[in-house]
């Protein structure tokens, strides 16, 4: 058990549609962070939280993606107007505030028609 | 750009064989982690190393970090059926406002046969 939950694990949807993944910590650890990954690919950094500030947003992949932690406990990442470049595994991490280690979700696996 | 590069990409042995992938980069990393990645699952924590030198054994693996802290490697002795996974490395090291944001390889597809 990493401490994390990922909710839904798998999303179908049309392009053009409007997604929202979450992320639960079971416990609130402060520092939060979403990273996507691709077929054949390591995971690829998309954003960080520090409790509910979002301290790095540049890496999102367009206007397109945001996130939002409004009590610095769950999380959201919500994708509009989704392309079919989109489809991807979108993993949920987070670390304990004394380490650099990062505990990961088991993921949302998104695939866009 | 990817700042850690892996190698092997693909790995198919036998059961009982010893095998090493490497992890290398040009940039100094604060430490580096190790994970196991199954298909359609997140990746699972294996080993954070964090001093240059560091050897780290989880039963049959065996992680070293480098002197420079910019490369590592995983050595498995006796590789079994149960090994046979996704290994990736991943850096971490401070960067503007991104916390300790991972930097991952591509990744070390491993097959175990019986």
């Amino acid at each position: 058990d990493t401490g994390v939950s990922q909710n839904p694990r798998h999303k179908i949807t049309k392009r053009g549609q409007n997604v929202t993944f979450r992320c639960d910590p079971i416990s609130e650890h402060n520092r939060l962070y979403w990273y996507r990954q691709t077929l054949g690919q390591g995971p690829e950094f998309l954003t960080y939280f520090q409790n509910e500030a979002q301290l790095e947003k540049s890496r999102l992949l367009s206007d397109r993606f945001s996130a939002e932690r409004p009590k610095g406990s769950f999380s959201t990442l919500e994708i509009q107007r989704t392309e079919q470049g989109d489809s991807a595994m979108y993993l949920c991490a987070i670390r304990l505030a004394s380490t650099d280690t990062q505990y990961f979700g088991p993921g949302t696996r998104l695939t866009v028609l | 750009t990817q700042l850690l590069e892996q190698s092997p990409q693909f790995l198919s042995i036998q059961e009982g064989e010893n095998l090493t992938v490497y992890c290398n980069s040009s940039s100094v990393f604060s430490s580096l982690q190790w994970y196991r990645q199954e298909p359609g699952e997140g990746p699972v924590l294996l080993v954070t190393v964090v001093t240059g030198g560091e050897v780290k054994k989880l039963k049959r693996l065996t992680f070293q970090f480098g002197d420079a802290r910019k490369d590592s490697s995983l050595h498995i002795t006796a590789a079994q059926p149960g090994d046979t996974g996704l290994y990736l490395c991943a850096g971490a090291r401070i960067r503007g406002n991104s916390g300790y944001a991972l930097n991952f390889g591509k990744g070390t597809s491993l097959l175990v046969t019986p």
